[in-house]
């Protein structure tokens, strides 16, 4: 099974400060069609998970611009720039590539 | 617009089946393309896949559960299905059912429990 590994378990961060979180991945997720099938998720407090970035770097729909996905093929980055209060939850990442699928352990984010 | 819906019995007694329903619409399970995933989560800690079934009927399921883990679906009635055979406390959890497609929605997810 691939494994996502997750740093730092949690952030603090200022409102309006900038926040990255890493996600590793135990094997590349560039499939041979040149995608690289990792995705990045938002878990507000008492809500369902939401889809932030898709594919490593595409915003999903809705989502602000503020949040940014990069990597590699087995490093991965996800950067909210400007955070805001809204963004308070738990980060997770998922791979895509191969079953079975796989998630990261999870990022939490509060506000300071 | 998409949506999701999950349905269960809430409370089950170990050694018992699970039946879970996800109602949705905005999309069909016959349409190329298109698939249904499970993803559970215990109380406070992360996501588990469990499974997923396709528009052809292709169906892939997490091995960690062996051969307990059962995917459907009704195209005709917008619904996808899982059942968990024999389960105990360790399958208490939130359990959600997203479009697949980078589960790119999910439901409001429906809470089981088990206990004896």
């Amino acid at each position: 099974d691939i494994v996502l590994t997750q740093a730092p378990l949690s952030v603090s961060v200022t409102p309006g400060e900038s926040a990255s979180i890493s996600c590793r991945s135990s094997k590349s997720l560039l499939s041979s069609k040149g995608i690289t099938s990792l995705y990045w998720y938002l878990q507000k407090p008492g809500k369902s998970p939401q889809l932030l970035i898709y594919r490593m770097s595409n915003l999903a729909s809705g989502v602000p611009d503020r949040f940014s996905g990069s990597g590699s093929e087995t490093d991965f980055t996800l950067k909210i720039s400007k955070v805001e209060t809204e963004d308070v939850g738990v980060y997770y990442c998922a791979q895509f590539l191969e079953y079975p699928l796989t998630f990261g352990s999870g990022t939490k984010l509060e506000i300071k | 617009q998409v949506t999701l819906k999950e349905s269960g019995p809430g409370i089950l007694q170990p050694s018992q089946t699970l039946s879970l329903t996800c109602t949705f619409s905005g999309f069909s399970l016959s349409t190329y393309g298109m698939g249904v995933g499970w993803i559970r989560q215990p109380s406070g800690k992360g996501l588990e896949w469990l499974a997923n079934i396709w528009w052809d009927d292709d169906k892939y399921y997490n091995p960690s559960l062996k051969n307990r883990l059962t995917i459907s679906k009704d195209t005709s009635n917008n619904q996808a299905f899982l059942k968990i055979t024999n389960v105990d406390t360790a399958d208490t959890a939130t359990y959600y059912c997203a479009r697949i497609g980078g589960f790119d929605y999910w439901g409001q997810g429906v809470m089981v429990t088990v206990s004896s």
